[in-house]
């Protein structure tokens, strides 16, 4: 069981916006960098958004990442058929023992 | 550019030792956290582990008493065992590079494809 809480699934229109949070603690999102992952069906996932907010290179603007206190946030603005996938937040836990962890994943769908 | 690719059995008798490896190509294996992350059929992703080039490792609690990760350098390839292995641990098996600092993970940028294991008899 996940110590990062993400809705189970968002959806939205072609071309609208959407966000998926990523509830956590101050062991892991307070105080460690957040990633996140894009998962298209039967691929591998792909980072997204590391340190927070830094997207990598080839990484659309569309993908914002963003975080405060204990909760994280990822933005996806003009929504295309195409980013249709799974997507998981991701953050080191700082606790007894130390170990990354994913969040519980998200499902988006574009209607 | 930097490529990950599993091999290893996709069928694993259940008490048995599930075995991987991770060769990667591209770039050098020196620096990075080198981590295995599973994904069970329908379900989310689990971190699995990881080991620094220079050897030093840490594995996820869960599975700690069951997994060992180590590397060889001059081979380019890094390897998981995990032991004792029912049909809970039953999944598609990523070999993945991390960044991080001091031991602390923070991204996974580059991944494999992927290798389902299936422990079944």
């Amino acid at each position: 069981q996940s110590v990062l809480t993400q809705p189970p699934s968002v959806s939205a229109a072609p071309g609208q916006k959407v966000t998926i949070s990523c509830s956590g603690s101050s062991s892991n999102i307070g105080n460690n960098y957040v990633s996140w992952y894009q998962q298209l069906p039967g691929t591998a996932p792909k980072l997204l958004i590391y340190d927070n907010n830094k997207r990598p290179s080839g990484i659309p603007d569309r993908f914002s990442g963003s975080k405060s206190g204990t909760s994280a946030t990822l933005g996806i603005t003009g929504l295309q058929t195409g980013d249709e996938a799974d997507y998981y937040c991701g953050t080191w836990d700082s606790s007894l023992s130390a170990h990354f962890v994913f969040g519980t994943g998200t499902k988006v769908t574009v209607l | 550019q930097v490529q990950l690719q599993e091999s290893g059995p996709g069928l694993v008798k259940p008490s048995e030792t599930l075995s991987l490896m991770c060769t990667v190509s591209g770039g050098s294996i020196s620096s990075f956290y080198w981590s295995w992350i599973r994904q069970p059929p329908g379900k989310g992703l689990e971190w699995i582990g990881y080991i620094y080039y220079s050897g030093s490792t840490n594995y996820n609690p869960s599975l700690k008493s069951r997994v060992t990760i180590s590397v060889d350098t001059s081979k380019n390839q890094f390897s998981l065992k995990l032991s004792s292995v029912t049909a809970a641990d039953t999944a598609i098996y990523y070999c993945a590079r991390g960044g991080g600092s001091y031991y602390v993970l923070y991204y996974f940028d580059y991944w494999g494809q992927g290798t389902l294991v299936t422990v079944s008899s």
